[in-house]
């Protein structure tokens, strides 16, 4: 079946500008995590979804970042006036359900350039 | 808090080699790991897992992990190595029992293999 899909795959964009990352994740999860992977900083968490809701936002880094989920499915990563250190790739991720040893299926991720 | 220690940031074998792979965690209470493999510019894709019971985990493409709690880790390892298994290799965890467990992994910074012929 098909995995977690995100887009664009790459995206360049200049110092001030928003941009709007998506992700679909395995159709019937209810649970969905956005990461982070940059050079400096690793994976990093920023947020977590439960259906619609979002119950986790402690990773989001500053209140430029904001994600919202809408249907129980589709989730979209909003930067606003873009920084040069939000540069990274922008991992998706989605489980049937939280249980502790419940797997994590990752998208392929964003990678985001600010110029 | 959770954390997550890899020691060495690369690791370079020759092919037929022993792969070893080291991870340290330190949790609060008992913990879920994790070990993700990352090919370039893929997304993580999961080796192997610790929940409970067998301290001795085997994986995909003949990787396996020993959940050690006296020594607070979890390497991973596999008898030969191949060609196709350089990539980027990251331990995770997630909070176990005990407290709220909503998913979150905490990762460690990765380690490259590179596999020499």
């Amino acid at each position: 079946g098909a995995g977690v899909s995100q887009s664009p795959s790459n995206k360049v964009t200049e110092k001030g500008k928003d941009v709007e990352l998506r992700c679909d994740p395995i159709s019937g999860h209810t649970a969905l995590y956005w990461y982070r992977q940059s050079l400096g900083q690793g994976l990093e968490f920023l947020i977590y979804f439960q259906g619609n809701s979002a119950p986790d936002k402690s990773g989001l880094p500053s209140d430029r970042f904001s994600a919202e989920r809408t249907g129980g499915s589709v989730s979209t990563l909003t930067i606003q006036r873009t920084q040069q250190e939000d540069s990274a790739v922008y991992l998706c991720a989605s489980s049937p359900g939280t249980g502790a040893g419940v797997e994590q299926f990752f998208g392929p991720g964003t990678r985001l350039t600010v110029l | 808090a959770q954390s997550v220690t890899q020691l060495g940031s690369h690791v370079s074998v020759s092919e037929g080699a022993l792969v070893l792979l080291r991870c340290n965690y330190s949790s609060s209470v008992p913990p879920y790991l994790f070990w993700y493999v990352q090919y370039p510019n893929q997304g993580l894709q999961l080796l192997l897992k610790y929940t409970t019971g067998a301290t001795l985990v085997k994986g995909i493409n003949g990787f396996e992990a020993e959940f050690k709690k006296s020594e607070t880790s979890f390497h991973l390892t596999k008898p030969s190595a191949h060609m196709s298994d350089a990539a980027e290799y990251f331990c995770a965890v997630k909070r176990g029992a005990g407290g709220t467990s909503y998913g979150k992994l905490t990762f460690g910074q990765g380690t490259i293999l590179t596999v020499h012929p």
